[in-house]
């Protein structure tokens, strides 16, 4: 298995609902990361873990919750977001912090409408 | 700050042309960097580089590394509308986890 999945594909959601993102990986990696990305942007970092454990938290307001269950999970809870949230989620993981390469493989994206 | 800037912001040309995609960069202790592809959704991988002046190279994409003049260039030869997406730099420091990315070029190749 060498991909990246998200789930859901899509999200609608209102300002005062609460959902999650999901992200898995069974490629044994041991970094995982949430980027946001706007349209015509780069996608911007918003967490990473490492070994399960959070070590960057890119100044994400508290809307956004991340949960790193056991190494091959990685969820994104969302709660009372502003519809400026609106963007394209994307998870990445790759081999290990400092593992033998760089390379981040990312999963297809969240599309997160809020309205 | 680390900074990645890509040049040019966008570009069209028809199928069969050459195109050259240049990222410069400024970081301390830079360590690699990276070369994706995004279309619709997820960028995916091309290259990574951390040794100048050794080009990496996969069917009709190239990239080299120019550490003196911090830069890179993607080379895409006898293009296909398939390559239209934009391309993504970023580079990774040592001791980093992260990839900071540049603006991306968008690419349009025409029939």
């Amino acid at each position: 298995d060498t991909e990246v999945t998200q789930t859901p594909k899509h999200l609608v959601m209102g300002m005062t609902n609460k959902k999650s993102l999901k992200c898995e990986q069974h490629m044994g990696h041991r970094a995982m990361y949430w980027y946001k990305q706007k349209a015509k942007k780069p996608p911007e970092l918003m967490f990473v873990y490492s070994y399960e454990k959070l070590s960057i938290n890119e100044s994400v307001p508290s809307r956004f919750s991340p949960e790193c269950p056991n190494s091959s999970l990685l969820n994104l809870h969302l709660h009372a977001l502003q519809p400026e949230d609106s963007a394209l989620y994307l998870c990445a993981s790759k081999p290990g912090e400092r593992g033998d390469t760089d390379t981040q493989y990312f999963g297809p994206g969240t599309r997160l409408t809020v309205l | 700050e680390d900074k990645v800037v890509q040049s040019p912001l966008s570009l069209v040309v028809h199928e069969g042309d050459t195109v050259t995609l240049n990222c410069s960069y400024e970081v301390t202790n830079f360590r690699s960097l990276l070369w994706y592809k995004q279309e619709k959704k997820a960028p995916t991988f091309l290259f990574m580089l951390t040794s100048s002046g050794i080009e990496k190279k996969s069917g009709r994409l190239s990239s080299i590394l120019d550490k003196k003049e911090l830069s890179s260039i993607l080379n895409i030869t006898a293009t296909q509308t398939g390559d239209s997406a934009i391309y993504l730099c970023a580079v990774v420091r040592n001791a980093g986890n992260m990839l900071t990315f540049g603006g991306g070029t968008r690419l349009m190749v025409k029939p």
